[in-house]
């Protein structure tokens, strides 16, 4: 499984469009990159995925880089429930995911 | 509601005991995954059944044993438990062995070894 790298922690203020980006230099070409999320010691959530084309769905975007070594969650619209780790992983068919520390969104009033 | 049931949800014992712990997966799913969730360790990956078989073997140390029975649930064994086997133990289930990659989580058991 490619390695991901993010951020630990990011800040969003209420309303404003949260931008978490994905590193995954190391990804091959048939591995999705997948979101998911955990809402305080809830279980984790499934967001998005993808393979090379942007998607969008009714709870975000996601931007893939041509080169495919890096991609963008895109939450719209942030709202104070959407506080939360957001894991990125890139996975081939998702077989045993591999979630690393993942980012810490906050969204403030 | 992700359709993933775990019981029980919160559970205490102490160290050197045995428990298992449950879990029913979406209807129709065929998959089950199990995850360990501790403070300092992050969603581990611990085992994967697919339609009774096992598919995938993670960190999944040798004092704990999983299996999916017929009517597809599962359970997980920890035996000789440890101060450290205290964790959140999620469980996951798919359509499919391998498929899209979305899983669908249960809300988790939590396990506290004293």
């Amino acid at each position: 499984d490619a390695k991901t790298t993010q951020p630990t922690s990011m800040d969003c203020a209420e309303g404003r469009a949260a931008n978490l980006p994905c590193n995954h230099s190391t990804i091959s070409g048939n591995e999705y990159v997948y979101w998911y999320r955990q809402i305080h010691s809830q279980g984790p959530q499934y967001i998005i995925h993808g393979l090379k084309n942007n998607e969008t769905n009714e709870m975000a975007s996601l931007i893939i880089t041509e080169d495919r070594k890096s991609s963008t969650l895109i939450l719209p619209h942030a709202t104070l429930r959407d506080t939360a780790v957001y894991y990125c992983i890139a996975d081939n068919y998702g077989q045993n995911f591999v979630f690393g520390p993942g980012t810490r969104l906050s969204v403030l009033p | 509601d992700s359709g993933v049931t775990q019981t029980p949800k919160h559970l205490i014992t102490a160290t050197g005991q045995r428990v298992t712990l449950r879990c029913s997966p979406r209807s129709g799913d065929l998959s089950v995954y199990w995850y360990q969730q501790s403070l300092d360790q992050g969603l581990q990956f611990l085992i994967q059944y697919y339609n009774g078989e096992e598919r995938a073997k993670g960190n999944i140390l040798e004092r704990f044993s999983a299996q999916q029975f017929p009517d597809l649930h599962s359970e997980l064994n920890l035996s000789s438990l440890e101060l450290g086997d205290s964790a959140l133990y999620f469980c996951a289930s798919s359509v499919e062995a391998a498929d899209t990659g979305e899983l669908f989580f249960g809300e988790g058991s939590r396990l506290t070894v004293l």
